[in-house]
């Protein structure tokens, strides 16, 4: 089984700040895909990035952006500019890419201070 | 597509008794999976689906556990008789086959079940 550690429990950032969340992962695979999920209180999960293992570009989606560190087995995420709606549980995940079971981390709860 | 449709949102029952689960995926996709999130063991997978088929159960705690997929836009996950631990937030998600664009398993929005 992958392990996905998630090492800060909650983090806080003032709106319009920016905030980094941390994630190692543990696998012997090659290529994989990793993924951070939201999830705000009203409880849906939703994909934030996504990232290919074989890729080296980090990927980017508007204000959320990775820093992925193949060697280093991390894979963190960046929020810009934050905003009161980005106040939500994140989770890291990975995925082997012939086993579509997702293997998450325990969670960063962020709190987006106005 | 109105997404992964779950059923119902949240459960209250007693100790001993059935409890269904049930999940309607997106349409067209390939692969449906059954999660359990809890403060202790965060989320982890119980089983998962292809094509109808389960593919991996090695996360479905105990035999009082069971789930099904009679057909592509269906599947029901059982408990009998229920225990006060596994209260827990139950979620269904779907996804496509793996190509080279990757994928992303789409999510339900949970049953929350308390079992007292």
């Amino acid at each position: 089984a992958q392990t996905v550690t998630q090492s800060q429990p909650e983090m806080s950032v003032q709106e319009a700040e920016t905030v980094t969340l941390s994630c190692t992962y543990d696998t012997s695979e090659n290529n994989y895909y990793l993924f951070w999920y939201k999830q705000p209180p009203s409880r849906q999960m939703i994909l934030v990035i996504r990232q290919e293992a074989y890729k080296q570009q980090n990927a980017t989606e508007n204000r959320f952006s990775v820093n992925f560190q193949k060697a280093a087995k991390s894979f963190s995420l960046k929020i810009s500019d934050s905003q009161l709606g980005d106040t939500a549980m994140y989770f890291c995940a990975f995925m082997k890419p012939n086993d579509y079971k997702l293997s998450f981390g325990a969670g960063t709860t962020v709190t987006v201070r106005a | 597509d109105a997404g992964v449709i779950q059923s119902p949102r949240h459960e209250v029952t007693e100790m001993g008794q059935e409890v269904t689960l049930r999940c309607k995926p997106i349409s067209g996709h390939d692969y449906l999976f059954w999660y359990r999130q809890t403060m202790m063991r965060g989320l982890e997978l119980l089983i998962y689906f292809n094509n109808n088929v389960p593919i991996d159960d090695s996360g479905m705690p105990e035999d009082r556990f069971s789930a099904k997929m009679p057909n592509a836009s269906f599947s029901t996950l059982k408990i009998q008789p229920s225990e006060p631990r596994d209260s827990a937030v139950y979620f269904c998600a779907s996804s496509l086959r793996l190509n080279r664009q990757g994928t992303e398993a789409f999510f339900g929005q949970g049953t929350r079940l308390t079992v007292v």
